[in-house]
């Protein structure tokens, strides 16, 4: 079972307002991710960090920006979320190249957000 | 690019029978695949996983083979039970340049079983 969390579970949000998402895992991963997933589809990238002080973006382009000030934490931020930011948001870690398994993301529950 | 699909976009069983999910992938470099289980409003559970220097990985209840020469992944679940109920996806590791390993999923397969 891996330990990492999410909050909040759903937010129905108006338009303009900002958000941050909340990402925490308990394994002390180094790698860490952001996913956006559209209802049965699948899941695209659009951050990750390979530790404290790394950011970076990934494969889709999303008008949200991250920070990872710890290890064990990796937010992301919406600073006027639009209707076209719906969508269920999931984050994800991962250990550093050279564990023992280096390449298994393991993801937290989700947020589900909706902007009105 | 290299992209990972289903051939399959649901699979409806019996309770009980074997069932199988198949991906095609296309990127042959890749050394790294994982089969997830998402269940409704959860994030996607770690099933399985194989390297590209092996051909076959059991489990509890479930295999998984994988097929280079096709480019062909499957995932076998023996006595499906209604608990097996979800989308199944198959994800791709990539390396890129960085050193970053990244995961290029396919669209998912929901698997429904019925009593």
């Amino acid at each position: 079972e891996a330990d990492i969390y999410q909050t909040p579970r759903y937010l129905v949000i108006g338009t303009g307002k900002k958000i941050t998402l909340e990402c925490s895992q308990t394994m002390g991963h180094d790698k860490m991710y952001w996913y956006q997933q559209d209802p049965g589809m699948e899941l695209h990238l659009i951050h990750y960090s390979y530790g404290v002080n790394s950011t970076e973006k990934g494969d889709l382009s999303s008008e949200s920006t991250v920070s990872r000030i710890r290890t064990e934490h990796f937010p992301l931020t919406l600073e006027s979320a639009r209707p076209s930011h719906t969508s269920q948001y999931l984050c994800a870690s991962s250990e550093l190249m050279g564990g023992p398994n280096p390449d298994t993301q393991y993801f937290g529950p989700g947020t589900r957000l909706t902007v009105l | 690019g290299e992209s990972v699909g289903l051939h399959l976009p649901t699979l409806s069983v019996q309770e009980g029978d074997n069932s199988i999910i198949n991906c095609a992938y296309s990127n042959s470099a890749s050394d790294y695949f994982i089969w997830y289980k998402q269940e409704s409003g959860k994030g996607p559970q770690f099933i399985i996983d194989i390297r590209s220097n092996m051909d076959k990985r059991q489990g509890q209840r479930v295999t998984v083979l994988l097929n280079k020469t096709v480019k062909h992944l499957s995932l076998q679940i023996a006595a499906t039970q209604p608990g097996d109920s979800a989308v199944y996806f198959c994800a791709e590791n990539e390396q890129m340049n960085t050193g970053f390993q990244k995961l290029v999923f396919g669209t998912g397969t929901r698997l429904l079983v019925s009593p």
